[in-house]
């Protein structure tokens, strides 16, 4: 059984604070890694997609790391807004086109 | 506005009902997803379909049936439904199966069965 862990489960943290999650996926028959942010009452986002071990991405504040060997992800957001909140989901995808979902990490952001 | 419209966005169905959920998208988009948000479970994928054929199917009950008439529209046809299947259904697609692509998502349809 496929499992993809996020941690930590929910989180607060201080408007101006920098915060990190982390999601943790099986390592092998890795493809892809996804990350989405999903805000209440809204279409889950795309916010990377990542395929190679080492990648880096970032999109404005916030980035992402991968690790394909020892099978984690991180993501971070730098100088929280309360903009910020939501849900991050990780998404792991297999090379025989399997896809799982993490549970997700809830952030709030407290101004 | 992601591009990605779905209808209707509440439902309320009997066990006995026979409905269908709508999903449009005009991004030009090749695939396109169902995927079923279950109260306090992960997000998972049930469909896909690229380039209007069915890929995958991920051992989704018969109960839920898919339909892809053309590359802008997906349906999925609900019938003799249990009260467990009261989720978040939401669609998506993609400019292809590519796993390097981004996907944009719909708002989604609150299903329950009652």
């Amino acid at each position: 059984i496929l499992n993809v862990e996020q941690s930590p489960q929910s989180l607060h943290v201080q408007e101006g604070d920098s915060t990190n999650f982390t999601c943790s996926f099986p390592s092998s028959n890795f493809y892809a890694l996804h990350w989405y942010r999903w805000e209440t009452a809204k279409s889950p986002e795309a916010l990377f997609v990542m395929t190679l071990n080492g990648d880096e991405k970032k999109k404005g504040r916030i980035s992402a790391t991968l690790n394909t060997k020892e099978g984690y992800s991180y993501l971070y957001i730098k100088g929280s807004q309360p903009e910020d909140s939501a849900t991050y989901l990780c998404a792991f995808e297999t090379s025989y086109d399997k896809v799982i979902f993490g549970p997700g990490t809830s952030l709030s952001v407290i101004p | 506005e992601t591009g990605v419209t779905q209808t209707p966005r509440h439902l309320v169905m009997g066990m006995t009902n026979k409905k269908s959920l709508k999903c449009e998208q005009h991004l030009g988009h090749n695939a396109m997803y169902w995927y079923k948000q279950s109260a306090k479970k992960p997000l998972e994928l049930m469909f896909v379909y690229n380039f209007k054929e069915q890929t995958e199917n991920n051992s989704v009950p018969s109960r839920f049936s898919p339909e892809c008439p053309n590359s802008s529209h997906l349906f999925l046809h609900l019938h003799t439904l249990q009260p467990e299947d009261s989720a978040l259904y939401l669609c998506a697609s993609s400019p292809s199966r590519e796993m390097n692509t981004e996907a944009f998502f719909g708002q989604g349809t609150r299903l329950t069965v009652v």
